[in-house]
């Protein structure tokens, strides 16, 4: 039973370029949320998507954006590349709303922005 | 004031060691998590709390609901426990819940 895979793994971008981050959830998982973890912090919530749609948002700017296919693998879109978005990205599967389901992560996506 | 702090920051200790890790809260809460983050970012999840005390192998995790503070400890310590340890809290309804993540405690144990 595979878990969560991200890819790439690793991801060199300019500033101003465009990226697109995948995650396919575990199986069974219908649920998929990204988070962004800078160096040396604890990860920050980007969105979850649900039944492909965006359930819920944290405090990241519209150049974040996101998707998510009805196979419940997702994408994580950043337009306009900042020096600042070079981080961990993280992905997380789980079943809706279901407070006793345990998290499961991906590996996770280090993009650096040069 | 971040919603999840966690304490120390850093902890170095030495093999067989009891160690303790805090984890205050200011939100409502439907869970806490436990998570173990390795050197190159895998995210491994230890425990998941709502009340009480859990224990698995070594570890063990507590949880007080009115007091909003969460505690890991890990007995007879071992140079594999070294890793990133952060606590994250469950909030948000029906319409879809969240994570909020501490900084993570940086544990080293050496031998």
């Amino acid at each position: 039973d595979a878990g969560v895979t991200q890819s790439p793994t690793h991801l060199i971008k300019t500033r101003g370029q465009q990226v697109t981050l995948r995650c396919s959830p575990k199986s069974g998982h219908d649920t998929v949320s990204w988070y962004q973890q800078a160096l040396g912090q604890g990860p920050q919530f980007i969105f979850q998507y649900y039944e492909e749609e965006e359930r819920q948002r944290g405090n990241f700017p519209d150049r974040f954006s996101g998707h998510q296919f009805p196979n419940y693998s997702s994408e994580l879109n950043v337009n306009a590349l900042l020096l600042g978005d070079s981080a961990l990205y993280l992905c997380a599967s789980s079943l809706v709303d279901r407070y006793n389901s345990p998290l499961h992560f991906g590996n996770g996506t280090r993009l650096t922005v040069t | 004031k971040n919603e999840v702090e966690q304490s120390p920051q850093n902890l170095t200790a030495q093999e067989g060691e009891f160690i303790t890790i805090n984890c205050s809260y200011s939100v409502g809460i439907s869970a806490l998590h436990w998570l173990q983050q390795h050197p190159g970012g895998g995210i491994v999840s230890l425990f998941m709390l709502s009340s009480g005390k859990k224990k698995h192998g070594r570890l063990i995790a507590t949880i007080n609901i009115q007091e909003k503070h969460s505690s890991l400890h890990i007995t007879a310590s071992h140079p594999r426990d070294s890793a990133v340890y952060i606590c994250a809290v469950r909030s948000g309804g029906t319409s879809g819940s969240r994570l909020t993540f501490g900084e993570g405690t940086q544990l080293t144990v050496n031998p």
